[in-house]
């Protein structure tokens, strides 16, 4: 079936606009997380959804980033005001939602903030 | 919180060697450990796992090794191929509320296999 998809998979921007990041999970996967891969480093955990909510949000580095899930299935990652250091490939993942389902990525998408 | 150190940053081996990668974790109460392979380009995808009450896996040419008491796991790949060549990421994971877990990841190993 249909893996994670992402869209755009790439945007440019300038700096303080804001943009959307969208995910679509695999279909039937309660679990979905986001996380941010700046170069040359891990993947950084941003959110984490379970259903509709949201129980974990530990990891947005600002109250410029938010995220929200609908229907279960698909989910916008929002940056506010755009900053450089925001530039960095944004990671879609899904599960099952179990304890150890295994999360299926989406390709991400790269933004570049100018 | 949690923090995952993974040495080496680089690594680079002739083809048919082994490679190991290694990762420490600081919290206790981490329970699940993942391993993910990254090409160049392309999606994070799981390649093996372990769970901490196992202290060994094996699938093929991969195995991963657990020491609870020391808080380390490793990532062993014999017979290294090309096609080896990737970015792999090691992570300890913490339960999440609603029955998931949440990665922290090590910052990555660059494996190159060279023909």
């Amino acid at each position: 079936g249909a893996g994670v998809s992402q869209s755009p998979s790439n945007k440019v921007t300038e700096k303080g606009k804001d943009v959307e990041l969208r995910c679509d999970p695999i279909s039937g996967h309660t679990a979905l997380y986001w996380y941010r891969q700046s170069l040359g480093q891990g993947l950084e955990f941003l959110i984490y959804f379970q259903g509709n909510s949201a129980p974990d949000k530990s990891g947005l580095p600002s109250d410029r980033f938010s995220a929200e899930r609908t229907g279960g299935s698909v989910s916008t990652l929002t940056i506010q005001r755009t900053q450089q250091e925001d530039s960095a490939v944004y990671l879609c993942a899904s599960s099952r939602g179990g304890v150890w389902d295994e999360q299926y990525f989406g390709p991400g998408t790269r933004l570049t903030v100018t | 919180g949690e923090n995952v150190e993974q040495h080496p940053s680089t690594l680079s081996v002739q083809e048919g060697d082994s490679a190991v990668i290694k990762c420490t974790y600081s919290d206790s109460a981490s329970n699940y450990f993942p391993w993910y392979k990254q090409e160049l380009g392309k999606r994070p995808q799981l390649i093996i796992d372990i769970r901490s009450n196992v202290g060994e896996k094996k699938d093929q040419r991969i195995a991963v090794t657990l020491n609870k008491t020391a808080k380390h796991f490793s990532l062993h790949i014999t017979e290294t191929q090309p096609e080896d060549s990737a970015v792999y990421f090691c992570a300890a994971t913490r339960g999440a509320p609603g029955g998931s877990y949440i990665p922290t990841f090590g910052r990555g190993t660059s494996l190159i296999v060279h023909p």
